[in-house]
C-alpha cells in the first residue's frame, strides 16, 4: 500500500486559512487521495477526495501536485469547530482495497 | 436517513467472555470496515469486507471474528484471545467515500 506523510500537528489562529500538506511520493496511477477528519469521541467524517484534479467542496479544497506526490488541504476559514485530526488516505478505486489511516494531523484553532 | 449504525455506545466485558460488536448500514455498500483505535492513537484495521460472503485481514485481526452474511451487516466478535481489548472500536463502509459509525467504547472489566 502507498504510504503518507503529514505533520503530527499544526496550529491556526481562527478565521484564517489553513494549509494541511500530505506527501504520497510512492502513489500509484490508480490512487485516489482522501481526506477525513476526526472530533475527539466520534468517527472520522469525510472531508473531501480527488485524483488528478484540484477539487472543492462546501467544506474545503484539495490541491494535487502536478505529480501527484503531494497534496493539500486547504480549510479556507479556520473555526474552532475546525480543531480535529486529520487523516490523509490513499486508496486504490479497485476492488479488494483496504483503507489504511496513518496517524494524522492534529490541528489547533486558536481564537 | 442513510448512515451507519454501531451498537452499543458502550460496552463491558469480563476476562475470558467474547463479545460482539454490531455495525449496520443502510447505504447499499459493498465494503465494510472494522478499525481499532487506542486512546491518543490513530486508527487501526482489523478486518473489511468487500462482498457478501468474503472478508480479508487487517493489520490486526488476532483475537477478532468478523462474518458479513448479509451486506447490511459486519458484526465484529471480540475474542477471549485478545489480550488487550479495551479501545474504542469504529465500524465503516465504503463507496465512493467511506462513512463511520460512531463507535463502541469498549472496556475490560
Amino acid at each position: 500500500d502507498a504510504k503518507t506523510t503529514q505533520p503530527n500537528s499544526m496550529e491556526s489562529n481562527e478565521e484564517e486559512p489553513v494549509h494541511l500538506p500530505c506527501n504520497h511520493s510512492t502513489i500509484s496511477g490508480t490512487d485516489y487521495i482522501h481526506w477525513y477528519r476526526q472530533l475527539p469521541s466520534q468517527g472520522p467524517e469525510y472531508v473531501i477526495h480527488g485524483l488528478t484534479s484540484n477539487v472543492n467542496n462546501r467544506m474545503a479544497s484539495l490541491a494535487i501536485a502536478e505529480d501527484r506526490k503531494s497534496s493539500t488541504l486547504i480549510l479556507h476559514r479556520a473555526t474552532l469547530r475546525d480543531a480535529a485530526v486529520y487523516y490523509c488516505i490513499l486508496r486504490d478505486d479497485g476492488y479488494g482495497q483496504n483503507f489504511v489511516f496513518g496517524p494524522g494531523t492534529r490541528l489547533s484553532v486558536l481564537p | 436517513d442513510g448512515g451507519i449504525t454501531q451498537s452499543p455506545k458502550y460496552l463491558f466485558r469480563k476476562e475470558g467472555q467474547n463479545v460482539t460488536l454490531s455495525c449496520e448500514q443502510n447505504l447499499n455498500h459493498d465494503a465494510m470496515y472494522w478499525y481499532r483505535q487506542d486512546p491518543g492513537q490513530g486508527l487501526r484495521l482489523i478486518y473489511y469486507s468487500q462482498i457478501v460472503n468474503d472478508f480479508q485481514k487487517g493489520d490486526i485481526a488476532e483475537g477478532y471474528s468478523v462474518s458479513r452474511e448479509k451486506k447490511e451487516s459486519f458484526p465484529l466478535t471480540v475474542t477471549s484471545a485478545q489480550k488487550n481489548p479495551t479501545a474504542f472500536y469504529l465500524c465503516a463502509s465504503f463507496r465512493t467515500e467511506a462513512f463511520f459509525g460512531q463507535g463502541t467504547r469498549l472496556t475490560v472489566v
